[in-house]
């Protein structure tokens, strides 16, 4: 299996839908977190869960909602999107500080999201 | 605050050529950790290299090399005799340090640069 899988690689789904983007690592990683990738702007970190406790959320609509029941699976639960939220969206993990320093980060293949 | 700038936003080469992709940052912090990724079609971002701020060595990784410059803040990365296979996204990024209590990673990434390599 792939360190970080994410489902659906690809969802489209309209303003009133409520849906979910599930990740799951298996690296036995510590920290998990949401990325958002659109056409426009740079790789924008949202959400940050360190040993399932939520430590960052940079200023994202309630509309978006993260749930990390354990280190290994991080969801993202979607409700009443508007069409400027259609990006992609990368999930990662890394193990946090080590001996050495930050570690890096690995990535799934980010869910391509359409809102209609 | 902490930023990262890739200012090519799009490079093109032919097959063989050497190619740098830029990347300057700005940081406050004394320890920070710089990052190499490479996006490729299929969406997910790949590890090429991490840097802490204490070590200045450059470092050569077969056909890839970087070139970190603390004093002009620069992170550059080169591609020696280039492959269609290189043809990507590349990003640059920086974290901060964290504490010693087990942290996290919080990337700040540029802008990227697309690299198309031709045959």
């Amino acid at each position: 299996e792939t360190g970080v899988t994410q489902t659906p690689r690809h969802l489209v789904m309209g303003m009133t839908n409520k849906k979910s983007l599930k990740c799951e690592q298996h690296l036995g990683h510590n920290a998990m977190y949401w990325y958002k990738q659109s056409a426009k702007k740079p790789l924008e970190l949202m959400f940050v869960y360190n040993f399932k406790e939520q430590t960052e959320n940079n200023s994202v609509p309630s509309r978006f909602s993260p749930e990390c029941p354990n280190s290994s699976h991080l969801f993202l639960h979607l409700h009443t999107l508007q069409p400027e939220d259609s990006a992609l969206y990368l999930c990662a993990s890394s193990q946090g500080f080590s001996g050495t320093g930050n570690t890096e980060a690995f990535f799934g293949q980010g869910t391509r999201l359409t809102v209609v | 605050a902490q930023k990262v700038t890739q200012a090519q936003t799009e490079i093109s080469v032919v097959e063989k050529e050497d190619v740098t992709l830029d990347c300057v940052y700005e940081t406050r912090d004394t320890t920070y950790y710089l990052f190499w990724y490479k996006q490729p079609p299929s969406g997910e971002l790949v590890f090429l290299i991490r840097r802490n701020s204490f070590d200045e060595q450059n470092e050569i990784s077969g056909r890839y090399s970087w070139n970190f410059q603390k004093s002009t803040s620069s992170f550059n990365f080169t591609i020696t005799a280039s492959q269609v296979v290189d043809s990507a996204v590349y990003f640059c990024a920086l974290s901060e340090a964290r504490g010693f209590s087990g942290g996290y990673n919080k990337l700040i990434f540029g802008a990227g640069t697309r690299l198309a390599v031709h045959p």
